[in-house]
């Protein structure tokens, strides 16, 4: 079975500053998509950012972008320019490319923005 | 309007009562989900289903049960509440097209089981 490791419970970031946060996984497959996710204090799940495993190319939305090591089996997920509105606890998510393709999430790092 | 929307967004409940939590979606998708978040840990998928004469368990389905009634609508029972199943509920649609796929979350429900 697939598992997503977040080691990091809590992380914090100065304004405008740029911050990383750390996601393992542990498969055997070859195919399947990594998200990430954002949780803020409404509890709405919102994703922001997804990566297909056979893609070399790291994604990019906007401030985040990801480093996506596949052989290390990382995904670590990269704000820039930080705002206030990023507070949230973040999910990383791991998806089988086949079979019963349901999201296995990480236990969560939460964010906080300091002004 | 939101896209997934559940009802009831809380609910406190007694043990042994019978409970059901509602998931409904104007985005056309065949696929919905339910998941379970308990405090500092991630979202567990309790059922899942793919069209309307498809319901798979998940990981935690014991104690719950599901009801596709139509390709927009995927209700959640608790059949005979317990305090442990207190936790944030969430539904999630998807569509799945050429390999693709990305799951969609209602804003939960937050459920209390006295």
């Amino acid at each position: 079975a697939q598992t997503v490791t977040q080691s990091q419970p809590e992380m914090s970031v100065q304004e405008a500053e740029t911050v990383t946060l750390s996601c393992t996984y542990d498969t055997s497959e070859s195919d399947y998509y990594l998200f990430w996710y954002k949780q803020p204090p409404s509890r709405q799940m919102i994703l922001v950012i997804r990566q297909e495993a056979y893609k070399q190319q790291n994604a990019t939305e906007n401030r985040f972008s990801v480093n996506f090591q596949k052989a290390a089996k990382s995904f670590s997920l990269k704000i820039s320019d930080s705002q206030l509105g990023d507070a949230a606890m973040y999910f990383c998510a791991y998806r089988s490319y086949q079979g019963a393709q349901k999201l296995v999430f990480g236990q969560g790092t939460r964010l906080t923005i300091n002004p | 309007d939101a896209d997934v929307t559940q009802t009831p967004r809380n609910r406190i409940t007694k043990t042994g009562k019978r409970i059901m939590l509602e998931c409904s979606q104007t985005k056309g998708h065949d696929r919905m989900y339910w998941y379970r978040q308990d405090p500092g840990l991630g979202l567990r998928l309790i059922y899942y289903s793919f069209d309307v004469k498809d319901i798979n368990k998940g990981e935690i389905s014991d104690g719950y049960s599901v009801s596709r009634q139509a390709q927009a609508k995927f209700s959640l029972s608790l059949e005979s509440a317990i305090p442990n199943q207190t936790a944030l509920y969430f539904c999630a649609t998807s569509d799945f097209y050429l390999g693709q796929e990305t799951q969609y979350f209602g804003p939960g429900t937050r459920l209390l089981v006295l």
